[in-house]
């Protein structure tokens, strides 16, 4: 149990254009979703925490026009990165708390590649 | 706030050697404290968490951690090496409160001499 998908797994896309990045959790109900950056070789950055309806709080220095959040279900977030960048490139990791559990239990998805040429 | 340092970015030991990854955190108030590994290009994966009571904590794969509040620490250990135990791992913690965010340091890449 405690599954959570992201798709697509990996994503190429031209300078300018938007991506949507999907993070779903599987066999739960999640309020709060997380979305993470992580850069080669480094730790994972939170980007921001998504409740379901509600706006996403985004951490400081984030850009909340660029990456665009939306938790529209209990099992449904979406990162859209718009007017991509090369600099954008970067694995994108979310996570899940289940509804009815304690913060610390965030599920995570196996990340999404995007790599913006 | 919270915060987690890991000591050594890099970690080489021999298969079948001790394994040790050390982490020390800042909590202003009593932490919820996580190791997690990571496999290239793959997500998270818990090993083992520490909320409240024991303070050796086991996990997955026969990694074990032990909470030492006087130390501020939370060293990651596991006996004997194995080539697949190959990979990042990260220390983490949270405060104990629903609200809060878990806080990841920047991790130690494990590698496994043969």
């Amino acid at each position: 149990g405690a599954v959570v998908s992201q798709h697509p797994s990996w994503v190429i896309c031209k300078s300018g254009t938007s991506v949507k990045i999907e993070c779903r959790s599987l066999d739960f109900q999640a309020t709060t979703m997380f979305w993470y950056r992580q850069f080669p070789k480094q730790s994972l950055m939170l980007m921001a925490t998504s409740n379901e309806g509600s706006k996403a709080t985004y951490e400081q220095g984030v850009e909340k026009d660029k990456f665009l959040i939306n938790h529209a279900s209990l099992t449904l977030s979406t990162l859209t990165v718009t007017s991509a960048h090369p600099e954008d490139s970067s694995f994108y990791i979310c996570s899940a708390a289940p509804l009815a559990g304690d913060i610390y239990e965030q599920y995570f998805g196996p990340g999404t590649r995007l790599t913006v040429t | 706030a919270q915060s987690v340092t890991q000591l050594g970015s890099h970690v080489s030991v021999s298969e079948g050697a001790l394994v040790l990854l050390r982490c020390n955190y800042s909590s202003s108030v009593p932490p919820y404290l996580f190791w997690y590994v990571q496999y290239p290009n793959q997500g998270l994966q818990l090993l083992l968490k520490y909320t409240t009571g024991a303070t050796l904590v086991k996990g997955i794969n026969g990694f074990e951690a032990e909470f030492k509040k006087s130390e501020t620490s939370f060293h990651l250990t596991k006996p004997s090496a194995h080539m697949s135990d190959a990979a990042e791992y990260f220390c983490a913690v949270s405060a104990t409160n629903r609200d809060d965010k878990i806080i990841f340091g920047k991790g130690t890449r494990l590698h496994i001499l043969p």
